[in-house]
């Protein structure tokens, strides 16, 4: 079984750029979620698919989209970047969407927004 | 407004001896709390979890305490080993809300 991947692990981008950040999940897990980690802090949660359908969302605006696809892969899509979007961005997968489902995470995308 | 606080920034602690992480949170609505720990340049990973009908759970080396008059958890590693060293985050969900809110982590350093 293969863990939680992502892509890029480093990424530089300019202010009002556009960026897709990719995920791949553990086979079978129907559910990911996207969280924002600043430098510091606790990560944040951005939203959750579940078998392709956004399932939540928390505190960020529009401007941070997502797709999940039928073959465990997602997207995390952030445009206009703004100085404050650099932070790591971490993807998590799981089985379902319960309480006691545990969130299996990648090693995370690295963001500087210059 | 954070909902979920871990006080100590960082914590050092003899190899051997007794890790104590310590986590507050103020929403009464959580009902499941979790543990995960963080080596650099790696995912969080999943430790340990309690629900708020328990107010222990032991796996191992790693027990989880729960108090929910004082709305305070602690997690106690026994025995400290060199390999604990890493970032430990306290999370907590409700069941009204599936979202995972995190504390900011308590980086615990085991010294030899």
């Amino acid at each position: 079984e293969t863990g939680v991947t992502q892509s890029p692990t480093h990424l530089i981008k300019t202010r009002g750029q556009q960026v897709t950040l990719r995920c791949s999940s553990q086979s079978g897990h129907n559910t990911v979620s996207w969280y924002q980690q600043a430098l510091g802090q606790g990560p944040q949660f951005i939203f959750q698919y579940y078998r392709e359908e956004e399932n939540g969302r928390g505190n960020f605006p529009p401007r941070f989209s997502g797709l999940q696809f039928p073959n465990y892969s997602s997207e995390l899509n952030v445009n206009a970047l703004e100085l404050d979007d650099s932070a790591l961005y971490l993807c998590a997968s799981s089985p379902g969407t319960g309480l006691t489902d545990t969130q299996y995470f990648g090693p995370g995308t690295r963001l500087t927004v210059l | 407004d954070q909902q979920v606080k871990q006080n100590s920034p960082s914590l050092s602690v003899q190899e051997g001896r007794i890790s104590i992480l310590n986590c507050d949170y103020t929403n009464s609505m959580f009902d499941y709390f979790l543990w995960y720990k963080k080596y650099p340049a790696e995912g969080p990973t999943f430790l340990i979890s309690i629900s708020s009908i328990k107010d222990k759970n032991e796996d191992g080396r790693f027990t989880v305490f729960l108090n929910k008059s004082a709305k305070h958890l602690s997690l106690h590693i026994v025995p400290s080993q060199p390999g604990d060293s890493a970032v430990y985050f306290c999370a907590a969900s409700g069941r009204s809300n599936y979202q995972l809110i995190w504390g900011a982590g308590t980086k615990l350093i085991i010294k030899p």
